[in-house]
């Protein structure tokens, strides 16, 4: 499974928008880039996943370069309440669907 | 539509006694998993039901962790006898059936457990 590397922390002001980099160098051609929030005294919680070019939801958008050999997270005019620890997981589908959590990346958000 | 739950919220225990955490995932996953994250530690996989068959049960630390899903429903975790190195948090994870290009693993709020 690829390991992947991202900052530890991030720090943001309120209505900034904040991209954070995701490197996944050894990513296999039937890996999926997934994105996870994490606040504290919860679970993690989906975010955003993609597999090539680029991703939007109501949340973020995931841009992945042709050879995905990382992966960047936006979110748009973070709030306060996007303080979290944000996690980059590279893994296939089908069978193998455990997930592989690292370090994550802890956004602080200030005013 | 109700998220996954567990239970206890927070469990502190002795060394040496027993303890079962539950997890009640989304109506209609089939797949269930289970994680843990000890302090200071990533987010770690345990095992990972299929209906109620475990279908990976690769991140069981050891045989003191026996963890059922019968009928397919509910899960438990029994830690049994707890050491203090099992302290830690403990998540629960549902998703609906394999197949899909990458199913979204939903989480509880996770079990809190201390050993002392």
């Amino acid at each position: 499974l690829a390991k992947t590397t991202q900052p530890i922390s991030m720090d943001s002001y309120e209505g900034q928008e904040v991209n954070i980099t995701c490197s996944h160098n050894n990513i296999a051609t039937n890996d999926y880039i997934t994105w996870y929030q994490q606040f504290p005294s919860q679970g993690p919680r989906f975010i955003i996943q993609g597999y090539k070019t680029k991703v939007t939801n109501e949340v973020a958008s995931l841009f992945i370069p042709a050879d995905r050999k990382s992966s960047t997270l936006s979110l748009p005019r973070v709030s306060l309440s996007d303080t979290a620890v944000y996690y980059c997981l590279v893994g296939p589908g089908g069978a193998t669907n455990k997930l592989i959590f690292g370090t994550g990346t802890l956004l602080a958000v200030q005013p | 539509e109700a998220g996954v739950t567990q239970f206890p919220s927070h469990s502190v225990i002795e060394k040496g006694q027993t303890v079962t955490l539950r997890c009640d995932p989304i109506s209609g996953h089939d797949n269930l998993y289970w994680y843990r994250r000890v302090m200071g530690k990533e987010i770690k996989f345990l095992l990972h039901f299929v209906k109620e068959s475990k279908q990976d049960e690769s991140g069981m630390p050891n045989n003191r962790f026996l963890a059922e899903r019968t009928g397919g429903t509910y899960s438990t975790l029994k830690v049994q006898p707890a050491e203090l190195e099992d302290s830690g948090v403990y998540f629960c994870a549902s998703s609906q059936a394999l197949g899909q290009e990458k199913e979204t693993q939903y989480f509880g709020p996770g079990t809190r457990l201390l050993v002392l």
